[in-house]
């Protein structure tokens, strides 16, 4: 049963602080790896889509890794804001049908002053 | 930008009532979906489209049907609605073609049956 695991379930964080958010999956085959950002009471909102080939993508202070052949994904925060307070959720795509996407619960982050 | 917009923010009906949601893009996408989202599960599929007109089963359909009779507008209906359907419904859409293009979710439904 294709499944993705996230940890930790929460963290909290000093403003200015850099985090790293871990996913394990065991999706196959695969196809590509995405991360959403899900402030609350909103819907999710794609951070970075990355497949077999790639080893690391930014988009402006969140970086993505992936190794495929550990299964592995991080997410890593750099300065943290305020607005960064959301869930993170790893997302899992196996046969490159669009329909075909397995979802971690999440990790919940809240930065604080 | 894309814009997925969810017809109600917020909905409560009872039990045995026909609810129906609605979702509209503005992006000219072939692919519409909905899904639930429940606190400790991750988000699953319902129903999912890649045509007007055209439908598939996702991992939880029972109880559920959708309507996509216009490429922009994808409906989901609950025939009888029940307690356990109580949850945060979600609509995406996307390009067709290949998976590695990104959903694009509304703000979601919160729907509660008494």
């Amino acid at each position: 049963k294709n499944q993705v695991e996230q940890s930790p379930q929460s963290l909290i964080i000093l403003e200015g602080k850099n985090c790293t958010l871990q996913c394990n999956y065991t999706v196959s085959p695969f196809s590509n790896l995405r991360w959403y950002k899900q402030d609350t009471g909103r819907g999710p909102v794609s951070l970075t889509i990355m497949t077999f080939s790639e080893n690391t993508k930014s988009n402006r202070r969140y970086t993505a890794t992936l190794d495929a052949d550990t299964k592995q994904s991080s997410l890593h925060i750099t300065a943290s804001q305020l607005s960064d307070s959301a869930s993170y959720i790893c997302v899992v795509s196996d046969t490159g049908t669009a329909s075909k996407l397995t979802f971690g619960t999440g990790t919940r982050l809240q930065v604080t002053l | 930008d894309v814009k997925v917009t969810q017809s109600s923010r917020y909905l409560v009906k009872r039990t045995g009532e026909k609810v129906f949601l609605e979702c509209v893009q503005d992006m000219d996408h072939e692919n519409m979906f909905w899904y639930r989202q429940d606190p400790g599960l991750g988000l699953r599929l319902i129903y999912f489209s890649y045509d007007v007109k055209m439908k598939e089963k996702g991992d939880i359909p029972e109880g559920y049907s959708v309507s996509r009779e216009k490429k922009e507008r994808f409906s989901l209906i609950l025939e009888s609605a029940s307690t356990n359907q109580t949850s945060m419904y979600l609509c995406a859409s996307s390009l067709g073609g290949h998976s590695n293009q990104p959903q694009h979710f509304g703000d979601g439904t919160r729907l509660s049956i008494l």
